[in-house]
């Protein structure tokens, strides 16, 4: 069974710093795809990144962009210029390619402050 | 405007009872999944169905039961069985296959006392 681990608890940054959160994953397959989802006050989780592992590009979106290490199982999701709004649970996901079930497997997460 | 709706947002009830919570969902999507979210342990899968009348247990699945009779709804029981359920509930769907996300309703919180 694959597993998900994100070995920081909590962690803060400053306003308009830069941060950078830590995802490992253990599995067997070689095709797979990596999420990190946001999960605000309200809840709501919110898709941020996804990485679809055949792809060797880190993927970005604004100011967020991953570090995908295949050999190492590290799926790291860096986030620039913080802003107040990215305050919110961080979790890593993964979800094998094969089948038809796109059922996700989660870390634990990563509580993400950001301060003035 | 798309998306999914869980109701109620908060729920109470007394132990020894079964309770229903609600997931619908207008995106048209194949697949739906059911997650519970404890206090230092994310999310963990209760039950996934991927097509109508038809569905398989995620890795907690003791202590409840689903239905998927429509496209769009995918109910979630707690049954008295399960021994620990105060918790908040998940639900997500998503198309099949590819890189596709999960989309989430908001969420509902259960209280049993």
């Amino acid at each position: 069974a694959q597993t998900v681990t994100q070995s920081q608890p909590e962690m803060s940054v400053q306003e308009a710093e830069t941060v950078t959160l830590s995802c490992t994953y253990d599995t067997s397959e070689s095709d797979y795809y990596l999420f990190w989802y946001k999960q605000p006050p309200s809840r709501q989780m919110i898709l941020v990144i996804r990485q679809e592992a055949y792809k060797q590009q880190n993927a970005t979106e604004n100011r967020f962009s991953v570090n995908f290490q295949k050999a190492a199982k590290s799926f790291s999701l860096k986030i620039s210029d913080s802003q107040l709004g990215d305050a919110a649970m961080y979790f890593c996901a993964y979800r094998s390619s094969s089948g038809t079930a796109s059922k996700l497997t989660f870390g634990t997460g990563t509580r993400l402050q950001v301060t003035l | 405007d798309g998306g999914i709706t869980q109701s109620p947002k908060y729920l109470f009830r007394k132990e020894g009872q079964n309770v229903t919570l609600s997931c619908e969902q207008n995106l048209n999507h194949d697949a739906m999944y059911w997650y519970r979210q404890d206090p230092g342990q994310g999310l963990r899968l209760i039950y996934y169905s991927q097509i109508v009348n038809d569905f398989q247990k995620g890795d907690i699945a003791e202590g409840y039961s689903v239905s998927r009779e429509k496209k769009e709804s995918f109910p979630l029981t707690v049954t008295s069985a399960q021994k620990n359920p105060t918790a908040f509930y998940l639900c997500a769907s998503s198309i099949t296959g590819g890189a596709s996300e999960q989309y989430f309703g908001p969420g509902t919180r259960l209280t049993v006392t």
